[in-house]
C-alpha cells in the first residue's frame, strides 16, 4: 500500500518570499504524483500532476513541483508568493490502477 | 459545464437520524468517489464506484451505504448518523478508475451530527 507525508502542517510565509512545501511518499511500485490546492470553503482543485518524463512539472498560478525517485518526494516550490495562495494544499499518490492517497494537507498563510 | 454538484451545501442531523447525500456530475467520467474530511486528517475514502454499476469499499465505509445511480450519480447515505460523522463530505469524479487521471470534485457538504 502507498502512504503520503506532507512534512509541515503549516507554512507561514510573506507575500512575495518564495515557499517550499514538503511531500514525501511511500510505494513498492511506480506511483502517479499530484498537488491539489483546497481554497476556503471549496473543493480540491488540480495544480499539477506527474505521470512520467520530466521530473520538473509547471502547474497553474506559478507553482512548480520536482519529483525526485530516489528520494521518494514531490516537493511543491513557488518563487514569489501571494495573499491570494493563502490555502491548504494536498499532495496525492495513485497507483497505476486504484485509489488516491491524499496526505493530511499543508495550510499555506500568506502574510502581507 | 457546472463539473461536480452536491447537495445539500449543508445539513445539521440529530444522532439516529438518516440522510441521502447526492452528487453528481456532467462530464462523462466513468468513475466517482465520497470523501470525507476531518481536520489535520486530510481526505479519507469513504466509497467509490470504479464504473457505472460497481461500487467497493474505501477506507472508511462503516457507517455508510452508496447507490450509483447512472453514470452521472453517485450518491451516500447515513443510515443512522452518529456525532463521530460530523464532517466535510467530498464527491469527486475522474475520467476513469486508471491511474495518471485527476479527480474534479464537488463544493462539499458540511454535516454537523448532534
Amino acid at each position: 500500500a502507498q502512504s503520503v507525508t506532507q512534512l509541515d502542517s503549516q507554512v507561514p510565509v510573506f507575500e512575495e518570499a518564495p515557499v517550499e512545501l514538503r511531500c514525501n511518499y511511500s510505494s513498492s511500485v511506480s506511483v502517479y504524483l499530484f498537488w491539489y490546492v483546497q481554497y476556503p470553503n471549496q473543493g480540491l482543485q488540480l495544480l499539477l500532476k506527474y505521470l512520467s518524463g520530466s521530473t520538473l512539472v509547471k502547474g497553474i498560478n506559478g507553482f512548480e513541483a520536482e519529483f525526485n525517485k530516489s528520494q521518494t518526494s514531490f516537493h511543491l516550490r513557488k518563487p514569489s508568493v501571494h495573499i491570494s495562495d493563502t490555502a491548504e494544499y494536498f499532495c496525492a499518490v495513485t497507483l497505476n490502477a486504484g485509489k488516491s492517497t491524499f496526505g493530511d494537507g499543508t495550510t499555506l498563510t500568506v502574510k502581507p | 459545464n457546472a463539473g461536480v454538484t452536491q447537495t445539500p451545501k449543508f445539513q445539521v442531523l440529530k444522532t439516529g437520524q438518516s440522510m441521502t447525500l447526492q452528487c453528481a456530475q456532467d462530464m462523462n467520467h466513468n468513475s466517482m468517489y465520497w470523501y470525507r474530511q476531518d481536520p489535520g486528517m486530510g481526505l479519507r475514502l469513504i466509497y467509490y464506484s470504479a464504473s457505472e454499476g460497481t461500487t467497493d469499499k474505501g477506507e472508511v465505509p462503516n457507517g455508510y451505504n452508496v447507490s450509483r445511480l447512472n453514470k452521472r450519480e453517485f450518491s451516500l447515505r447515513l443510515e443512522s448518523a452518529a456525532p463521530s460523522q460530523t464532517s466535510v463530505y467530498f464527491c469527486a469524479s475522474s475520467e476513469t478508475w486508471q491511474g495518471g487521471y485527476e479527480q474534479y470534485f464537488g463544493p462539499g457538504t458540511r454535516l454537523t451530527v448532534t
